[in-house]
């Protein structure tokens, strides 16, 4: 069965720093890969999804950004963290059948 | 664009009653429908999952329909127990080059199950 690491599991950056979060995924080859931030009241809004390595799709403009370096690697990144970007960041992996989540970063921003 | 609602936005029973959950889609070129269930500042476990060309799969006390044309989904929940308390989401996944692309959430239900 798959697998998804993500880390850390709490994250408190300073407002303008960098942000990079990593997503590994075991027990499968060429998944779908997706990211997702969870507010406070907002519901799970779909960031990036990924088919393939190099291949991003961006669902929502912000100031984030996302790669697929390798086939099970999947990294959100941002250059300088905004007060908004604070949430719940979730790593997920699927392809036609039921997708498997990562427990999950908690990333607040002051 | 896709967008999925889930009604009601909370819900509370007493222990043992039977309840549906409901899941609206706008487009029905859908690749497949999944209900998850969140616990609070968890990640998320795959309940149940429907392909387009199915109506329905059923897992233990659960049961989940799908009518693409209409654009909805239900969750029946039987004999509900405390350990059902959760939040329950709806998610639908877009096609992308024939198979599956974006995978779209609904704001979800929170269940509360009361002994």
């Amino acid at each position: 069965s798959q697998t998804i690491h993500q880390w850390p599991a709490t994250l408190v950056q300073p407002v303008g720093s960098p942000l990079s979060l990593e997503c590994t995924v075991e027990g499968t080859s060429n998944p779908n890969l997706y990211w997702y931030r969870q507010a406070a009241g907002r519901g799970l809004q779909l960031l990036f999804y990924s088919v393939g390595i190099g291949q991003i799709s961006s669902e929502v403009p912000q100031n984030l950004s996302a790669s697929r370096p390798q086939d099970r690697q999947f990294i959100l990144s941002s250059k300088k963290l905004l007060l908004s970007d604070s949430g719940f960041y979730l790593c997920a992996a699927g392809q036609g059948a039921q997708a498997f989540f990562g427990q999950g970063t908690r990333l607040t921003v002051v | 664009k896709q967008e999925v609602t889930q009604i009601p936005a909370a819900l509370s029973v007493p222990e043992g009653e039977n309840l549906v959950l409901n899941c609206s889609f706008t487009d029905s070129a859908i690749y497949n429908l999944q209900w998850f269930r969140q616990d609070p500042g968890k990640g998320l476990t795959s309940l149940l999952l429907i392909q387009s060309s199915q109506r329905e799969q059923t897992s233990g006390r659960l049961n989940a329909s799908l009518d693409k044309s209409s654009g909805r989904s239900t969750l029946y929940i039987a004999a509900s127990q405390p350990g059902d308390s959760a939040t329950y989401l709806c998610a639908v996944g877009g096609i992308y080059g024939g198979s599956q692309g974006n995978l779209i959430f609904g704001k979800g239900t929170k269940l509360s199950v009361k002994p």
